[in-house]
């Protein structure tokens, strides 16, 4: 079936850098995408979404960037801290209302060196 | 700022047992699911509930499973009879619109 993963298992970052993670999906029917950090012992923390209408998305220190064509998802943070530390999952949804559910990434997990 | 809120935070139970799982939604959200994450895996979506019915299920959720929204803030995941590999977190998700799902802090379950 189609699935979503991410290229990366670990990312290893010095403060102050910035980190870019990555995502690759399948499902060329999914329309909107939503990243989302996991500390340890924690639930799935929404950071920033984008629908694919879009290929850009700016948060708080967060950029979104979606390339449809290679299907492909990326989450830029900029000048990380070592309160960024943790694991991240990108995560679809398929468009048309036939379904809510979000499948998951494998996760990405980011470590900030001090 | 308002937040899913689950309880317990870690279960212990033995296997064949009757668990529940209790989360309180984001109180103006009308769409509620369940999540689970096996220990080094990625989430999987089990159910989502709408208008006090299952809308979508996966192949997960068998007849072990069942969700409830006793009244107007819990909505509960049952698991039957549980089995070693139920063990897992189960997170609980909702959302106002069919967006953006915002998810609890999960319940360890460990089924000995």
């Amino acid at each position: 079936g189609e699935s979503v993963g991410l290229h990366l298992p670990t990312l290893s970052v010095q403060e102050g850098d910035n980190s870019i993670i990555n995502c690759a999906y399948s499902n060329s029917a999914s329309d909107y995408f939503i990243w989302y950090k996991q500390e340890s012992g924690k639930g799935p923390q929404f950071i920033i979404d984008i629908r694919s209408n879009m290929d850009k998305r700016q948060g708080q220190r967060v950029t979104v960037l979606l390339n449809k064509t290679v299907k492909h998802l990326s989450l830029q943070i900029a000048a990380t801290q070592p309160g960024d530390s943790a694991v991240y999952f990108c995560a679809e949804k398929e468009g048309g209302g036939a379904t809510n559910k979000l499948i998951f990434g494998t996760g990405t997990l980011l470590a900030v060196q001090p | 700022e308002p937040e899913v809120t689950q309880t317990p935070s870690h279960q212990v139970t033995q296997m064949g047992q009757e668990v529940i799982l209790r989360c309180v939604p984001i109180s103006n959200h009308l769409y509620f699911y369940w999540y689970r994450q096996i220990l080094g895996q990625k989430v999987e979506f089990l159910v989502s509930f709408y208008n006090n019915e299952i809308s979508e299920k996966s192949e997960i959720f068998d007849d072990q499973f069942s969700v409830e929204r006793p009244d107007g803030s819990n909505f509960t995941l049952k698991i039957r009879s549980t089995k070693l590999e139920d063990s897992a977190m189960y997170f609980c998700a909702s959302t106002a619109s069919t967006d953006t799902q915002y998810f609890g802090p999960g319940t360890r379950l460990t089924v000995l």
